[in-house]
């Protein structure tokens, strides 16, 4: 099983609106990874989480807070976005830090108001 | 046909010819190679890698060749089909690195 599943598939939020995104990995990996990708440009890494702990920020604005509650889970907490933050959110995870490939899921299309 | 670096983000293919794209990283050091696929409102897929000891790996209708010299990777597809439409991203990592630095994508059209 080489899947990474995300939810919400799409979601529209207001910029007082407090929402979650959700990732999950059943491969037993070890590092799980944020990106956002805005359209016609490669992803942008966001968070690197390496067993359980965050391990990489990527200069990202407080309004967007991970947590991983566990191995498998990857969460992305949303507060106070502005419209520029509307973008293609993608997970993705891999066995560890070293020569691995990472593995993405669908994404959240997320549309700020 | 043939890109030539990812400053032509655009490739037109005839269905049926082998397609290549091309891709030139930046970092010398980096010793893991990774193409990837991506269609459009999806996540991009994995497709072949490659390690900086190896010069070629051959997958499932695609070929990736790598240059360390010139610091150049390719992906070859042979019989393009029209499911292979989709923008192709090369990616670079140093092993022990946790990023990957993906560069910026060619979108394969196929004529036909």
């Amino acid at each position: 099983d080489t899947e990474v599943t995300q939810t919400p598939k799409h979601l529209v939020m207001g910029m007082t609106n407090k929402k979650s995104l959700k990732c999950e990995q059943h491969m037993g990996h070890r590092a799980m990874y944020w990106y956002k990708q805005k359209a016609k440009k490669p992803p942008e890494l966001m968070f690197v989480y390496s067993y359980e702990k965050l391990s990489i920020n990527e200069s990202v604005p407080s309004r967007f807070s991970p947590e991983c509650p566990n191995s498998s889970l990857l969460n992305l907490h949303l507060h106070a976005l502005q419209p520029e933050d509307s973008a293609l959110y993608l997970c993705a995870s891999s066995p560890g830090g070293g020569p691995y490939t990472q593995y993405f899921g669908p994404g959240t299309r997320l549309t700020v108001l | 046909g043939e890109s030539v670096g990812l400053h032509l983000p655009t490739l037109s293919v005839q269905e049926g010819d082998n397609s290549i794209i091309n891709c030139a990283y930046s970092n010398s050091a980096s010793d893991y190679f990774i193409w990837y696929k991506q269609e459009s409102g999806k996540g991009p897929q994995f497709i072949i890698d490659i390690r900086s000891n190896m010069d070629k790996r051959q997958g499932q209708r695609v070929t990736v060749l790598l240059n360390k010299t010139v610091k150049h990777l390719s992906l070859q597809i042979a019989a393009t089909q029209p499911g292979d439409s989709a923008v192709y991203f090369c990616a670079e990592k140093y092993s022990s690195a946790s990023k990957i630095i993906f560069g910026s994508g060619t979108r394969l059209s196929i004529r036909p």
